[in-house]
């Protein structure tokens, strides 16, 4: 099945910079990357998600990028704010029986 | 309604006592999963359902936990012989068609502490 693997944890950056998370898949057949993002006491809710036919992904703030040759997707948040403080899970699918597999998840810090 | 609901938002029990967790799926949502969060840990895949049925029960950690959804609707999981490993949070979720590429809507899930 699926492995998906990201990082960093845990990352603290100062409010107006930006912040890049990444995740690598195991399965060369998969071809849908979400990201969700999980407030405190809350559940997970999706912010953007890339497929494979396309390479970047743009909403805003927030951007994707997939390299399908080495299996790696990234998150980039420019101009960060104090409310973009959450744990972000990236996922990946292969639209086969397994379903969504989610990395571990990443606790984004914004110093004020 | 106007979200997934999960009842209850919290929950304490002895070790070994049963546990019944609730979900309400989004109105119309033919797919149901559930997940675990554990503390500092990624979502584990549980259990999903599609209609009624459950195509996929591998994720269910033993045979202390058993799932069930009816009309198509609403969702129980029930933990027997409560452990304290346990304890976690529960999330549910539902989506449109039960696509693996469909966007998912998650509850705020029921924090589940055993004593």
């Amino acid at each position: 099945g699926e492995n998906v693997e990201q990082h960093p944890s845990t990352l603290s950056v100062q409010e107006g910079d930006s912040a890049v998370i990444k995740c690598t898949y195991s399965d060369s057949a998969s071809n849908y990357f979400p990201w969700y993002k999980q407030e405190l006491g809350k559940g997970p809710q999706l912010i953007i998600d890339i497929r494979s036919n396309v390479g970047e992904k743009k909403d805003q703030r927030i951007a994707v990028t997939l390299n399908k040759t080495a299996k790696h997707f990234s998150l980039h948040i420019t101009e960060t704010q104090p409310e973009d403080s959450a744990v972000y899970f990236c996922a990946a699918s292969g639209g086969g029986a397994d379903g969504l597999t989610f990395g571990k998840g990443t606790h984004l810090i914004i110093q004020p | 309604g106007a979200g997934v609901s999960q009842s209850p938002s919290n929950k304490v029990t002895e070790k070994g006592k049963d546990v019944e967790l609730r979900c309400d799926p989004i109105s119309g949502h033919t797919a149901l999963y559930w997940y675990r969060q554990s503390l500092g840990q990624g979502l584990e895949f549980l259990i999903y359902f599609q209609g009624n049925s459950a195509p996929d029960k591998s994720g269910l950690p033993s045979d202390r936990f058993s799932a069930e959804r009816t009309g198509g609707s609403v969702s129980t999981l029930t933990i027997q012989r409560t452990q304290q490993e346990d304890s976690a949070v529960y999330l549910c979720a539902s989506s449109l068609g039960g696509s693996a590429d469909e966007k998912l809507f998650f509850g705020s899930g029921t924090q589940l502490s055993v004593l």
